[in-house]
């Protein structure tokens, strides 16, 4: 069965050091999304892109945060610099329209802690 | 921003207990979900619904889209103790199609 990949799955960095995660959609999913996951919540949405468009960032930190797909397959979210607060799980998502129903199904994940 | 309140937030019970939790929106949605995450990994879809009073089956697992498409709620028969894990609810607001909400979880213990 595909599954979504990510990687790492975990990170541990330095305040103000830059970090970036890698995400594999499932073949032929044309929206991925990367979700912002802390503990003892449900996720939060970073970013939603649509092939390599993106179609809803408001919730984006965009003064350190980024994310692209530049050839609408993989994607790299990106930390810079990296804030005691952004440690959390960080998921990737991906879906595809099918009969006008679209579900989303989710990598495992990169934890990251920020020391 | 819409909310979804799940409830309830936690549940420790005895195996092969059945159990019982929900979701309610103060607004309509058109789409509920139901998703588990165990420690350490991404949320598993388990159950998908896309019309009020849909009821649907995954194994032990059945979950129903309320009449009313404000609620929607996950049955667990005959717990498991696989069947640890936190389990939460989301949905398209009718208002916004694209956005999936998040309800906060509910905890699941189940003592063998």
């Amino acid at each position: 069965e595909a599954e979504v990949a990510q990687s790492p799955r975990y990170k541990i960095t330095e305040k103000s050091q830059a970090v970036a995660f890698w995400c594999d959609p499932i073949s032929g999913h044309a929206t991925l999304y990367w979700y912002r996951q802390i503990l003892g919540q449900g996720p939060e949405l970073l970013v939603q892109f649509q092939d390599e468009s993106v179609v809803d960032d408001s919730q984006l930190p965009k003064d350190r945060f980024s994310a692209e797909r530049l050839k609408g397959v993989d994607s790299t979210l990106k930390i810079q610099p990296a804030e005691l607060g952004d440690s959390a799980m960080y998921l990737c998502a991906s879906s595809h329209r099918d009969r006008g129903i679209d579900t989303q199904y989710f990598g495992p994940g990169t934890r990251l802690t920020v020391l | 921003g819409q909310q979804l309140n799940q409830s309830p937030q936690s549940m420790f019970i005895q195996e092969g207990e059945d159990v019982s939790m929900n979701c309610t929106s103060s607004s309509i949605f058109n789409t509920w979900l139901w998703y588990k995450q165990e420690p350490g990994e991404g949320p598993v879809l388990l159950i998908a619904l896309y019309k009020a009073g849909e009821l649907t089956s995954n194994g032990r697992l059945t979950a129903q889209f309320g009449i009313t498409r404000k609620d929607s709620f996950l049955n667990i028969s005959a717990s498991i103790p696989s069947d640890v894990g936190i389990y939460f609810c989301a949905g398209r607001w009718a208002g916004n199609n694209r956005k999936l909400i998040w309800g906060l979880g509910t905890s699941l213990a189940v003592n063998p």
